[in-house]
């Protein structure tokens, strides 16, 4: 099973707001990543949690909060944020066992849209 | 430093016939090279992956992509198109040393009945 799930599918917030994105896994995969994607763009790296620390922050603004409270769960708090931040967010997890050879797993992203 | 060039941001071809989605690579290093799809308002679905088993990759509904050293190029190939192929595929390298992806900027790729 290669499954990575995410809630919500879609969420419609204003920029008052505060929510939160939700993923799992259940490969025993020790790697967890959250993306950004925008229309007709390649996925942008936001996050990289390995054996749940996080070892990538690619200078995302604090708006975005990624919290990783056990190797299968992998959450993103959102606050405050700004209309361009509407995008498709995907998550993905990967072995995390070779940093040469591992590959990732995406899900089927949550479509975020900001008012 | 990797990078990955995708040579056509669109592809069209005709239901039946063959598929070809260029991507060249650079890499001070034998890297791992994969392919993904993505199907409108969908998540990144892995067709195939080279990590320096096999040069000749088969992927999942009858794709495959071949590395070429020489010619630094990981293009992915299929004999014929369904109308299922059409999407947005994207060729990714790792990045050295980390869990990184450096993504292609992506093709899409239109079926014609």
């Amino acid at each position: 099973d290669t499954e990575v799930t995410q809630t919500p599918k879609h969420l419609v917030m204003g920029m008052t707001n505060k929510k939160s994105l939700k993923c799992e896994q259940h490969m025993g995969h020790r790697a967890m990543y959250w993306y950004k994607q925008k229309a007709k763009k390649p996925p942008e790296l936001m996050f990289v949690y390995s054996y749940e620390k996080l070892s990538i922050n690619e200078s995302v603004p604090s708006r975005f909060s990624p919290e990783c409270p056990n190797s299968s769960l992998l959450n993103l708090h959102l606050h405050a944020l700004q209309p361009e931040d509407s995008a498709l967010y995907l998550c993905a997890s990967s072995p995390g066992t070779s940093v040469a050879w591992d590959t990732q797993y995406f899900g089927p992203g949550t479509r975020l849209t900001v008012l | 430093a990797q990078s990955v060039t995708q040579l056509d941001s669109h592809v069209s071809v005709s239901e039946g016939t063959p598929v070809l989605l260029r991507c060249n690579y650079s890499s001070s290093y034998s890297p791992s090279l994969f392919w993904y799809v993505q199907h409108p308002n969908k998540g990144l679905q892995l067709l195939l992956k080279y990590t320096s088993a096999a040069t000749l990759v088969k992927g999942i509904n009858g794709f495959e992509a071949e590395f070429k050293k020489s010619e630094t190029s990981f293009h992915l190939t299929k004999p014929s198109a369904h109308m299922s192929d059409a999407a947005e595929y994207f060729c990714v390298v790792s990045e050295e040393g980390t869990y990184k992806y450096i993504f292609g900027t992506g093709t899409r790729l239109k079926v014609l009945a």
